[in-house]
């Protein structure tokens, strides 16, 4: 079974512009969460979703948003980029009977300059 | 909130040591517990994974038991090798969030020289 596929890979950005990622989850999992990952912070949870519908939310500013569509896949916005903003963005897909338990995809790297 | 906090690293042991990476918890309830593993330039793999108090999670020869009575769920493996370098995080996961996202901690990164 593939796992799950994150695009694009790198992603250089200037201040002020917004960029887009996009995650495929594994085949037949339908929860898709997100996480933001840097040096100082470590890993910090963006969002979840479910069945197209946002679960949860963790704590980040509205220049992050989310949706996810019927095919499962997802994608995570971010707007009026900061530099602060550069880090390894990663996505996680879970089964449906055990959601808990959440496969990662390889992350996309976003750097902000 | 849920918290989890895991020894700083990093940890520096020549192969065939015996490796252990300290981790505790704070939550609500009865969470489930996971390690992970990410390799240079990788996402995260999940390692092994306890579900209720006294399980004990195995993966490649790296143990980890859920003990409820101090919190903790600790990894260990009785003979590490140099493939084994990589940065370690516990996670878990809990009633606040609906069992359904992962509070990590701040990763061990673990080094293994020949």
């Amino acid at each position: 079974k593939a796992g799950v596929t994150q695009t694009p890979r790198y992603l250089i950005k200037t201040r002020g512009q917004q960029v887009t990622l996009s995650c495929s989850p594994i085949s037949g999992h339908r929860s898709v969460s997100w996480y933001q990952q840097t040096p100082g912070q470590g890993l910090q949870f963006l969002f979840e979703y479910f069945s197209e519908t946002q679960r949860n939310k963790g704590n980040f500013p509205g220049r992050f948003s989310g949706r996810q569509f019927s095919n499962s896949r997802s994608e995570m916005n971010v707007s009026t980029l900061e530099l602060g903003d550069s880090a390894l963005y990663l996505c996680a897909s879970s089964p449906r009977d055990r959601f808990y338990e959440q496969y990662f995809g390889p992350g996309t790297r976003l750097t902000v300059t | 909130g849920d918290s989890v906090t895991q020894m700083e690293g990093p940890v520096t042991l020549s192969e065939e040591a015996f490796l252990t990476i300290n981790c505790t918890y704070t939550a609500t309830g009865y969470p489930s517990l996971f390690w992970y593993v990410q390799y240079p330039g990788e996402g995260l793999q999940l390692l092994l994974k306890a579900t209720k108090a006294d399980d004990k999670g195995s993966n490649k020869g790296f143990e980890a038991t859920y003990r409820k009575e101090t919190t903790s769920f600790h990894l260990e493996k009785g003979s590490v090798q140099v493939s084994d370098s990589a940065v370690y995080f516990c996670a878990l996961s809990g009633l606040n969030s609906g069992y359904s996202t992962l509070t990590f901690g701040k990763g061990t990164m673990l080094l293994v020289s020949p």
